[in-house]
């Protein structure tokens, strides 16, 4: 079974700085990674996803991660927040060797970011 | 491309009455579509799985029979809630199978019962 754990419910960066968002996942084959943004009252909009080749993925509006399989993580970054990053982050991970189930999705908790001007 | 739909993007019923929700993808045809379920301030909960032409696979604790849905063609999935009642209020989202092991969201909708 896999899990995806996201370590801070909630984080505040000020306008401009680094955001930081961690994920760490649980899992028995190497998997396919992705992070997601939800904007209130919105359906899930992807940012980026890792599948297999460079570990280093940039997504949209400026975000990337890291796929660290020694340390179990892929973590998002952003180098300098904007107002409009304000939004809930979901970390989600599938299994790309479980046949009919490798498109399901196992969703961490969610964290949300606020940036504070 | 790969644009998911959902309608109604917000209903209120009465408890009792039933509830049906259209997912559509928009741009492509979509083999598998599946169904999640996400309360306020949390993270979504997938609650079936519904392939084109067959019945769809509910996962654990999520009632088949109050829960209906359909997929009977390649860009459409209905979601209904039957006999609705005040905790069925929830905010529902259903998703395209994509690319491997990706997912194209719908914009979701939020139910409310009364």
């Amino acid at each position: 079974a896999q899990s995806v754990t996201q370590l801070g419910s909630h984080v505040s960066v000020s306008e401009g700085a680094l955001v930081l968002l961690r994920c760490n996942y649980s899992s028995s084959v190497p998997p396919y990674l992705f992070w997601y943004v939800q904007y209130p009252n919105q359906g899930l909009q992807l940012l980026l996803k890792y599948t297999t080749g460079a570990t280093l993925v940039k997504g949209i509006n400026g975000f990337e991660a890291e796929f660290k399989k020694s340390e179990t993580s892929f973590h998002l970054t952003k180098p300098s927040a904007h107002m409009s990053d304000a939004a809930e982050y979901f970390c989600a991970v599938s299994d790309p060797y479980s046949g009919a189930g490798s498109y399901q999705l196992t969703f961490g908790k969610g964290t949300k970011l606020s940036v504070i001007p | 491309g790969a644009v998911v739909s959902q309608h109604p993007s917000w209903v209120i019923c009465k408890s009792g009455t039933s509830v049906k929700i259209e997912c559509r993808s928009l741009d492509f045809q979509a083999t598998t579509m599946f169904w999640y379920r996400q309360f306020p301030k949390q993270s979504l909960m997938l609650m079936a799985t519904s392939n084109e032409g067959s019945k769809a696979t509910y996962e654990q604790g999520v009632e088949k029979d109050k829960f209906l849905i359909n997929h009977a063609s390649l860009t459409l999935s209905t979601l209904t809630v039957t006999s609705a009642h005040p905790e069925d209020s929830s905010f529902y989202i259903c998703s395209a199978r994509g690319q491997p092991g990706e997912q194209y969201f719908g914009p979701g909708t939020r139910l409310t019962v009364t």
